[in-house]
């Protein structure tokens, strides 16, 4: 089983609805993250949090929310999708060992939206 | 504003000779740097990391090398395989950031039999 689970894997919808990306982990990571990721483009960073009480805006949060419902469950949603968040979406863990520690993080496979 | 940038979108190289990977950065508060992998329908996969307290981390057929003057570091595979034919990333991150990542636009590797 993966480390790192994301659902659903794939997912089409219309503008205007209301979605949620889930993730779980299995590794213990107190620290988990949202990016997404756009053709030519890097990953940027949605959402990160590093403990079920500390959430914390990315570089492009706007027109999404997160919710850590557990130390291992951060869920994504989107409240009105728009066809400009079609995209390759991706969660990860690290493990914190402190708040400036350096860690890699570690992804799940992604979840593939588009929205029409 | 591309804070770290892969200028070269692909790359091919032939089976057993040197892979060399190049990212720039311009955040100078970047201090920790890493590379990723990634093969299709798959997330990144972590390759190896290096601080800016060096200038070269090695693991197996992987290396990296930072140029800090520069603002530059490179992965070298050596001997290179067909089955590290995937997308590179490289991402940095700095100690005041909380240690976010910014990642380049990668680059695809295709290593040719």
């Amino acid at each position: 089983d993966a480390d790192v689970t994301q659902t659903p894997r794939n997912r089409i919808t219309k503008t205007g609805k209301r979605i949620m990306l889930e993730c779980s982990q299995t590794k213990g990571h107190d620290r988990m993250y949202w990016y997404r990721q756009d053709p030519g483009l890097g990953l940027r960073l949605i959402y990160y949090s590093f403990d079920v009480k500390d959430i914390n805006k990315g570089e492009i949060s706007d027109g999404y929310s997160v919710s850590r419902q557990a130390q291992a469950k951060f869920s994504l949603s989107l409240e009105s999708a728009i066809p400009n968040q079609t995209a390759l979406y991706f969660c990860a863990t690290s493990d914190g060992l402190g708040r400036g520690s350096n860690q890699p993080q570690h992804f799940g496979d992604g979840t593939r939206l588009s929205i029409l | 504003d591309q804070q770290v940038k892969q200028n070269s979108p692909s790359l091919s190289v032939q089976e057993g000779r040197i892979s060399i990977l190049n990212c720039d950065y311009t955040n100078s508060m970047f201090d920790y740097f890493l590379w990723y992998k990634k093969y299709p329908a798959e997330g990144p996969t972590f390759l190896i990391s290096i601080s800016s307290i060096k200038d070269k981390n090695e693991d197996g057929r992987f290396t990296v090398f930072l140029n800090k003057s520069a603002k530059h570091l490179s992965l070298h595979i050596v001997p290179s395989q067909p089955g590290d034919s995937a997308v590179y990333f490289c991402a940095a991150s700095a100690s005041g950031s909380a240690r976010q990542l910014t990642f380049g636009s990668g680059t695809q590797l295709t290593v040719l039999p």
